[in-house]
């Protein structure tokens, strides 16, 4: 089983400022990730696909970058909808699909 | 407009059984391959289940393997989770997914979740 380790836990960024979530895999997931943000009493909400690319409607203060084992989810200028807990999840090579244990985005 | 609505949850004793559903709307579901998803309260996200569009190929995680059964009915564009012999742990919000192949196989659109308690 893949194993994904999110850091830092909780990141503390002010409005305006950069946020920078990093996702580690324990062995190659090549760019089969997603990221997904969550909010408080809802269901998660997919950002990024493919390592990269966004999904829907999403802003492009959203992006995401890596392949193999390392990845990174930036968010550019924080808006404060942006503070929530986000989860990277791998989907290669599966089952099991397996989500990090997810990085909390609060206001500094 | 895409929806996914989930249905049946609620308290249980252990050892006890359940069936969520989940209705979807706005897209030809038998297109789309669907999972569960669930998420202990106050804890990250687990997979819980995968089904093919057909309902040929089925997956489960290891944590559930033996006593939840995932099925499907495209007639009536709905998705199932039973779940038997229930443990306290697996108290937790069920969310269904969307799987998108387009997307690589990320898991595009998700219900609102509906809570499954199990204690005696």
């Amino acid at each position: 089983e893949i194993v994904m380790t999110q850091s830092p836990a909780t990141l503390s960024v002010s409005p305006g400022e950069r946020a920078t979530l990093s996702c580690r895999a324990s062995q190659s997931v090549s760019s089969n990730l997603a990221w997904y943000q969550q909010k408080p009493g809802q269901a998660p909400r997919l950002l990024i696909y493919g390592a990269s690319t966004r999904a829907t409607g999403i802003p492009a203060r959203f992006s995401g970058s890596g392949s193999g084992t390392e990845f990174t989810l930036t968010i550019s200028s924080l808006q404060s909808e942006d503070f929530a807990v986000y989860y990277c999840q791998h989907y290669n090579n599966w089952p099991p699909y397996t989500f990090g244990q997810g990085t909390k985005l609060e206001i500094k | 407009e895409v929806q996914l609505v989930e249905s049946g949850g609620g308290l249980v004793q252990p050892g006890g059984s359940l069936r969520l559903s989940c209705a979807a709307s706005g897209f030809t579901f038998s297109t789309y391959e669907m999972n569960w998803v669930r998420q202990a309260p106050g804890k990250g996200l687990e997979w819980v289940s995968y089904i093919s569009r057909s309902g040929t190929t089925i997956y489960y995680a290891d944590s559930v393997k033996g006593r939840f059964t995932i099925s499907r009915d495209n007639t009536k564009n709905s998705l199932y989770l039973q779940m038997s012999s229930l443990r306290a742990e697996d108290t937790a919000v069920y969310y269904c997914a969307r799987e998108n192949l387009t997307f690589g196989g990320a898991l595009d659109y998700w219900g609102q979740g509906t809570l499954v308690t199990v204690s005696s």
